[in-house]
């Protein structure tokens, strides 16, 4: 059964401090690895797209890492606005994505 | 574009009655998902189309869910009869086929209360 997990469920940090959001997969065949950001009483949004291992991608201060086993979201200098639910999906066939539990994510300034 | 929009945004019903959630996707679009969102699952795909075609089903909980998409810029989610444990937020989402990296648009969902 493909499965997603997510860790650690929350993480608070302080403004300024760096850290990662890890998403480890068991799936019969990737066909992609996606990050959305959920923020409270909105539908996800999309953050990245990532399609083998050793791929790396940026968007401000985020950067997601794939490796055949899992991926990382590193997030470099967190400010509050970057609070929210970070979110795991593996693409297995067809369009099909199964999403992680989530990272729920508290940046205090 | 207005993005994915969603009708109604919040609907409470009481056990028992016909529900019916609403989705236009982003025009251009030729894929469209359904999602069921709880504190216990997650985020679970339920229903996805390709050109009007419903493709997988596989994850529609039961006889009692439906959905039909009868064209292009419109799609309905039925569940009759409804139950409590339905009680979650029902997230439509469109793609576009020639999209480099797959992105799913998500609408602002529509938050289901049975009583």
């Amino acid at each position: 059964e493909d499965q997603v997990t997510q860790s650690p469920e929350a993480l608070r940090l302080q403004e300024g401090e760096s850290s990662s959001l890890n998403c480890s997969y068991t799936v019969s065949g990737l066909r992609g690895l996606f990050w959305y950001r959920q923020d409270p009483g909105k539908g996800p949004e999309f953050l990245f797209t990532l399609y083998s291992a050793g791929e790396e991608k940026e968007k401000e201060r985020l950067k997601a890492t794939l490796t055949k086993k899992e991926s990382f979201l590193h997030i470099t200098a967190p400010k509050p606005e970057d609070s929210a639910t970070y979110l795991c999906a593996v693409q297995v066939y067809g369009n099909k994505l199964v999403f992680g539990a989530g990272t729920i994510l508290r940046v205090k300034s | 574009d207005a993005g994915v929009i969603q009708s109604p945004r919040h609907e409470v019903t009481e056990m028992g009655q016909e529900v019916t959630l609403r989705c236009k996707p982003i025009s251009g679009h030729d894929y469209l998902f359904w999602y069921r969102q709880t504190m216990m699952r997650g985020l679970e795909l339920l229903i996805y189309f390709n050109n009007n075609v419903p493709i997988d089903d596989s994850g529609m909980p039961e006889d009692r869910f439906s959905a039909k998409m009868p064209n292009a810029s419109f799609s309905t989610l039925k569940i009759q009869p409804s139950e409590p444990r339905d009680s979650a937020v029902y997230f439509c989402a469109s793609s576009w086929e020639g999209a480099f990296n797959n992105e799913q648009f998500f609408g602002p969902g529509t938050r289901l209360t049975v009583l």
